[in-house]
This record gives C-alpha cells, sequence and structure tokens, in this order.
C-alpha cells in the first residue's frame, strides 16, 4: 500500500521555529511537496523537493532524504499567520499522494 | 494568476438527488482533478483528467462520475447523494514542469451536505 505519516498537531509559541516530519512509503516517488491550508480555504502550494536536501524559501524551508523516506518542512519566526494546517504530498507519476495534514497551532 | 472556480461555496442537497459540482479553470491546463476532504483524513482522489474526454479513477470513485467536454471545465456528479457523502470537495488542476513537477491550484472548495 501507499501511506504518509505526519503529526496531527503541532504546537509552537510564536517567534519559534518548528519542524513537521513526514515519511512516506509509496510504489512511486518523483519528489516531495508541502501545501499549507488555513481554515476554510484551499490547499496552496509551498514548496517542493525532487533531489535530497535543503530547499529554502525565506521563513519556510524543505529538506527531503530519499534514501530514508524521509521529508520535514521547516517553519522559522513563527507568526500567527502561521496558523494552519500542513500537508506533505508524494510526486507519484503525475499524481500527489497526500498526508492526512499536521495542524499547527502557535501560541502567543 | 491561476484561477480555478467552483459553482458553489455550499451546497445542501437530499438524499437520492442528482448533485453537480462544477469546476473551471483559466491557465490552460492539462491535468484536472476532484478530491473530498475530511477530518483527520487529508485529500482523498475521487478521480483526475489529462485531456478532454479522459477521466481515470482514483482511490475512492464510487458513487461519483466525472465528464469533462471542455479543456477548462471538469465536472463532478453524484449520481444519487447520500449522506456518507457529506464532505468538502476539491478541486484542482495542474501542469507539469520540470522544475516542481506536479505543483496543484486548488478552487475554493464546495462544502456539500446531504440530509
Amino acid at each position: 500500500g501507499q501511506s504518509l505519516e505526519q503529526p496531527s498537531e503541532v504546537t509552537a509559541v510564536e517567534g519559534a521555529i518548528v519542524q513537521i516530519n513526514c515519511t512516506y512509503q509509496t510504489s512511486g516517488f518523483y519528489g516531495l511537496s508541502w501545501y499549507q491550508q488555513h481554515d476554510g480555504g484551499a490547499p496552496t502550494f509551498l514548496s517542493y523537493n525532487g533531489l535530497d536536501g535543503l530547499e529554502e524559501t525565506g521563513r519556510f524551508s524543505s529538506f527531503l532524504s530519499r534514501s530514508d523516506s524521509y521529508g520535514y518542512l521547516l517553519l522559522q519566526e513563527l507568526q500567527m499567520k502561521d496558523s494552519a494546517s500542513y500537508f506533505c504530498a508524494v510526486d507519484s507519476n503525475y499524481q500527489l499522494i497526500w498526508g492526512a495534514g499536521t495542524k499547527l497551532i502557535i501560541k502567543p | 494568476d491561476v484561477k480555478v472556480t467552483q459553482s458553489s461555496r455550499y451546497l445542501v442537497k437530499r438524499t437520492g438527488e442528482k448533485v453537480f459540482l462544477e469546476c473551471v479553470q483559466d491557465m490552460d491546463h492539462e491535468n484536472m482533478f476532484w478530491y473530498r476532504q475530511d477530518p483527520g483524513l487529508g485529500l482523498r482522489l475521487i478521480y483526475f483528467s489529462y485531456d478532454v474526454k479522459m477521466k481515470e479513477k482514483g482511490d475512492i470513485p464510487e458513487g461519483y462520475s466525472v465528464s469533462r467536454e471542455k479543456k477548462e471545465r471538469f465536472s463532478l456528479i453524484l449520481e444519487s447523494a447520500s449522506t456518507n457523502q457529506t464532505s468538502m470537495y476539491l478541486c484542482a488542476s495542474s501542469f507539469y514542469n520540470s522544475g516542481t513537477r506536479e505543483t496543484q491550484y486548488f478552487g475554493p472548495g464546495t462544502r456539500l451536505l446531504v440530509l
């Protein structure tokens, strides 16, 4: 079967750093994507890792280790507006296979 | 900016009714997708389409059908709505690029309640 595992909920303090992990087991793998979804909103694309290593986009970074079937999303200098659900998704030959999402709760 | 629109934000239907959910994208994307999203389950793929008049089953196609008569429009049909189809329905479109491959752009979603 195909599966992605990520924590259901993570809590952090405003201004801090938080890491959301994702492990995957899929029949095909071309890359790992991250999406953000605010309550009542649509998922929006954050980042993509096709190769091992770290990709940085402003306060957000994403990491991939293909040998470990593992990736993470790192959010720095957390702001209240970062409160949302974050989904990892495996690019498996023109389809995305989605994790169940991690709800990020940020406390002031 | 890519724009994906869905015909309704909220919809209430009765059990047994035929329900049509419409999705339109304005970026000439080849690929279009229908998902349903339920708490704790993430996004589950119902159907997708890579071209006009083409459709492929996703993970949970039972009770649904789709239509893609024009490139920009992808419709989801619930042949006979049931209460277990109460959910948030998300449409997405995508194109392939060598940098980020499969980046999907989502519509705002339709929250469907079947009574």
